[in-house]
This record gives C-alpha cells, structure tokens and sequence, in this order.
C-alpha cells in the first residue's frame, strides 16, 4: 500500500521568505500522482500543486513549487515569499490506478509578520 | 468557477441515529470519493464512486455505511447507525479523473458531523 510520511508537524516562517515542507512516499507502483492540499482553520481543501510520477519538470504554481526527487522519493512543496494568509495545515498526498488519495498527516505552516 | 457543494455544513445527532450527508458534485464529473478527517487527524479515504457503483472502499466504510447518486447531481453518504467515533468532518471530492492518478479531486467544503 502506498504511504506518504510528512516530517514535519509545525513550522513557523518569516513573512516574505520561503519555506520548504517535505514529503516522502513509498510506493511501488511506477504510475502516481502527487498532490498538495491547503488547509485553513476554516477547514476546507484547497488543491495547490499536481506532480505526476513520469513529468520530467518540477511542477510550479504561482508561489508554489513542487521539488520532485523521483529517485528518493520525495516531494516536498516550498512556498516563496510566504504571506500571512499561508498559515495553515499543509497535506501531502498521493494518487495510483486506483485514483483514491492517501493523506500524510500534515504540518501546520505559521507564518510570522 | 464550477465547485462542490456539500449540505448541511454542520449536523448534530444522537448516538445510533441515521444521517445522511449531501453533496452536488462537479456537473461533468465522473469520479466521487467520500473521505473524513477526525480532528486533529490526516484526511482518510472512505469510498470511491463511478458508474453508479463502489469502486473501492476503505476497512473504514463498513456495513454502517452507504452511498447513492439518487439522481443526475446529488451524491449522498449514509450513517445508519451512528456512533462516537464516527463524529468528524466529512468532505466529498469529485473529479473528471484519467487514469494514472492524473489529476485534482476538487472538495466540497465539508460537513462537520458531531455525534452525542
């Protein structure tokens, strides 16, 4: 079964530096995807950054990069020019043949003025 | 922008009442999923739904529950008899997917279910 392993459980970050969340998967399927969800304390997901497993190209969105190891694997988001409104729960999760998505257990990003 | 909608937003029940949970879906949307997340907890899939059937379910989902798309848009997860451990928050995600894995489940905004 696939598992995804967030180190991380609390961050704190500088308004206006980047700050890196790391996640590692395990998984022996060569076919996957990678996802990055935000959540507020309002508590809905919000969808941040898709990897796939045979993208040739770290995946970027707007602030958001995904730094993509296939080799380790690891997958680990990093959030440029951080701003207040990014305090949140950050979750890390994959995707197989089988489309359902496996959480990490997240870490919870502070951003500090 | 089209999003998933989820109703109610908050329900409270008695211990060994029957809920049900509504969500509308993405119109084009082919794939629905149920997952919850306890408090405090990672979000864990419950069940996947396409073509008008189960197509996975976790050890999660057991007898307790049940899902049903009743018409072209609603997409409902039932509790028969629920229990105290069942309180959390349920979101519904729905996605236009292909294979492998490939893209977003866009969320609902959940419905946060509290059992007493």
């Amino acid at each position: 079964a696939q598992k995804i392993t967030q180190t991380q459980p609390g961050m704190f970050v500088q308004e206006k530096e980047a700050v890196t969340l790391d996640c590692t998967y395990d998984t022996s399927d060569p076919s996957y995807g990678l996802f990055w969800y935000k959540q507020p304390s309002s508590g809905e997901m919000i969808f941040l950054i898709y990897q796939g497993s045979y993208d040739q190209q770290n995946a970027t969105e707007g602030r958001y990069s995904l730094n993509f190891q296939k080799a380790r694997k690891s997958a680990n988001l990093v959030i440029s020019a951080s701003q207040l409104g990014d305090s949140a729960m950050y979750f890390c999760a994959i995707s197989l043949n089988d489309y359902k998505l496996s959480f990490g257990a997240g870490t919870t990003v502070t951003v500090r003025a | 922008e089209p999003e998933v909608t989820q109703t109610p937003s908050h329900q409270v029940t008695q211990m060994g009442q029957e809920v049900i949970l509504r969500c509308v879906p993405i119109s084009n949307h082919l794939y629905f999923y149920w997952y919850r997340q306890i408090l405090g907890q990672k979000v864990e899939f419950l069940v996947s739904f396409y073509n008008n059937e189960i197509s996975e379910k976790s050890e999660i989902f057991d007898d307790q529950f049940s899902v049903e798309r009743p018409d072209g848009s609603n997409f409902t997860l039932k509790i028969r008899s629920t229990k105290l451990e069942d309180s959390a928050m349920y979101f519904c995600a729905s996605s236009d997917l292909d294979p492998p894995g490939g893209y977003e489940q866009y969320f609902g905004p959940g419905t946060r279910l509290t059992v007493t």
